[in-house]
């Protein structure tokens, strides 16, 4: 069975830097890109970016660029993503999700607040 | 950026009635369209994909339609469990991928 878990809510101050994992089972990791989602309170889908794990190379949403990092790390099967200089409309849940969107993690509530 | 618009926002029907929901493509998408369903407190959850192919677990009366720009999720026959919000999506434009902003299908 494919499982994505991510890791636990968070709280920010404005301009911190939020790192998320996500952590998969049931496949192998660099068979499949893994994307990240946003979405705001009461508010649709967004969606950040991709990672491959094979080779590390991304691709970022324009609305995200230079404020958002996706990594990987192979050797235990867990996707990163960092969202830097934090504001309060990123207040969101961010979802991990892989390949064609088959397969999501929980989703990960990011609140920022001072 | 390919822009999708859904309609309507928010659709009010009884359960037995006919869903028709709506997504139309600022641009030519092929067949890259997908639909999901979104509970709340839930992750999204893959409903059709490539316009009409339904994937695991949702049964028949998901009907998913179109070509080109305009696309269509049909829900033949509402169950109490098909209430929920749906998003289409494209991924015509490779890896860069877009949702429409959702519509509610809400009790009537």
């Amino acid at each position: 069975e494919v499982q994505l878990v991510q890791s636990g809510s968070e709280v920010k101050k404005p301009g911190a830097t939020v790192k998320i994992s996500c952590k998969v089972s049931g496949y192998t990791f660099s068979d499949f890109y893994m994307q990240w989602v946003q979405q705001a309170p009461g508010k649709g889908l967004e969606w950040l970016g991709l990672l491959d794990p094979e080779d590390g190379k991304t691709k970022y949403a324009e609305k995200f660029q230079g404020r958002l990092t996706l990594t990987a790390d192979k050797s235990t099967d867990t996707a990163y993503m960092e969202l830097s200089s934090l504001r309060s409309e990123d207040t969101a849940v961010y979802y991990c999700t892989t390949g064609l969107f088959v397969n999501w993690g929980q989703g990960t509530l990011v609140t920022v607040s001072s | 950026e390919i822009v999708l618009t859904q309609s309507p926002a928010t659709l009010s029907l009884s359960p037995g009635e006919r869903a028709t929901l709506s997504c139309r493509a600022s641009q030519n998408v092929s067949n890259y369209l997908a639909w999901y369903q979104q509970k709340p407190g839930q992750a999204p959850r893959l409903l059709i994909y490539d316009v009409s192919n339904r994937a695991t677990g949702f049964p028949a009366r998901f009907i998913g339609s179109g070509s080109g720009t305009d696309f269509t999720l049909t829900i033949s026959s509402l169950e109490p469990e098909d209430f929920a919000v749906y998003y289409c999506q494209q991924r015509s434009s490779w890896p860069l991928i877009t949702f429409g902003q959702g519509t509610r299908l809400e009790i009537k």
